[in-house]
């Protein structure tokens, strides 16, 4: 089974919050990243947190992490609609960075005005 | 902020053809380059791995020799699709590690279609 899971779909409304979740299986995950993909074009890193930390924000975003459950989540705040995407959770094994990255299957936002 | 070059950013050939994909990291020095495949609505699929001046390798069920890697110097990585089928037709997105200071940079991602 997949590493890296998500649910593949999210609708908001236009200033309600966003969290997109996220469940990984490898214990020795030492980064764990957010990208968000806007049609036809490549990844754009939004955050990244590493597995020492329970929660990082960044302006509107806010990740937590729950180690113990290997569970990630992304919490946008007042989403807009230029925030309609498709947002992917990633992971780099062990302790060096140089890692490969395993995705999850990525969840679409949606949001409505 | 750290960035990645990738051409080109859509490409049509015609079956049978081979077609070349260049990753350039612009403002810093790529030790491993990764390349990936995205099928519609579908997650990345890794490729393979490249450090510069050795082979690239392979994840399970990629054929080497269809999908030639080159990484010839820290700022350039080249994926050759040789011998091009419609089931090559897919995006392509080439990713850039710059150590602790850049991580990891995408590339725009090429679209090919073969026809």
């Amino acid at each position: 089974g997949e590493d890296v899971e998500q649910s593949l779909f999210l609708s908001v409304r236009e200033g309600d919050s966003s969290v997109i979740n996220c469940t990984y299986t490898d214990s020795s995950s030492t980064y764990l990243y957010w990208y968000k993909q806007e049609p036809g074009a490549g990844l754009q890193l939004l955050t990244y947190i590493f597995s020492n930390m329970d929660m990082k924000q960044d302006q509107r975003l806010t990740v937590l992490l729950n180690k113990k459950d290997k569970h990630l989540s992304l919490r946008i705040a007042d989403t807009q609609t230029g925030d309609s995407a498709i947002y992917f959770c990633a992971e780099s094994k062990g302790n060096n960075a140089g890692n490969m990255l395993t995705f999850g299957g990525g969840t679409r936002l949606m949001v409505k005005p | 902020g750290a960035v990645v070059s990738q051409h080109p950013s859509r490409v049509i050939c015609k079956s049978g053809t081979s077609v070349k994909i260049e990753c350039r990291s612009l403002d810093f020095q790529a030790t491993t380059m990764f390349w990936y495949r995205q099928f519609p609505k579908k997650s990345l699929m890794l490729m393979a791995t490249s450090n510069e001046g050795s082979k690239a390798t392979y994840e399970q069920g990629v054929e080497k020799d269809k999908f030639l890697i080159n990484h010839a110097s820290l700022t350039l990585s080249t994926l050759t699709v040789t011998s091009a089928h419609p089931e090559d037709s897919s995006f392509y997105i080439c990713s850039a590690y710059g150590g602790q200071r850049y991580g990891y940079t995408f590339g725009s991602g090429t679209r090919l279609t073969v026809v």
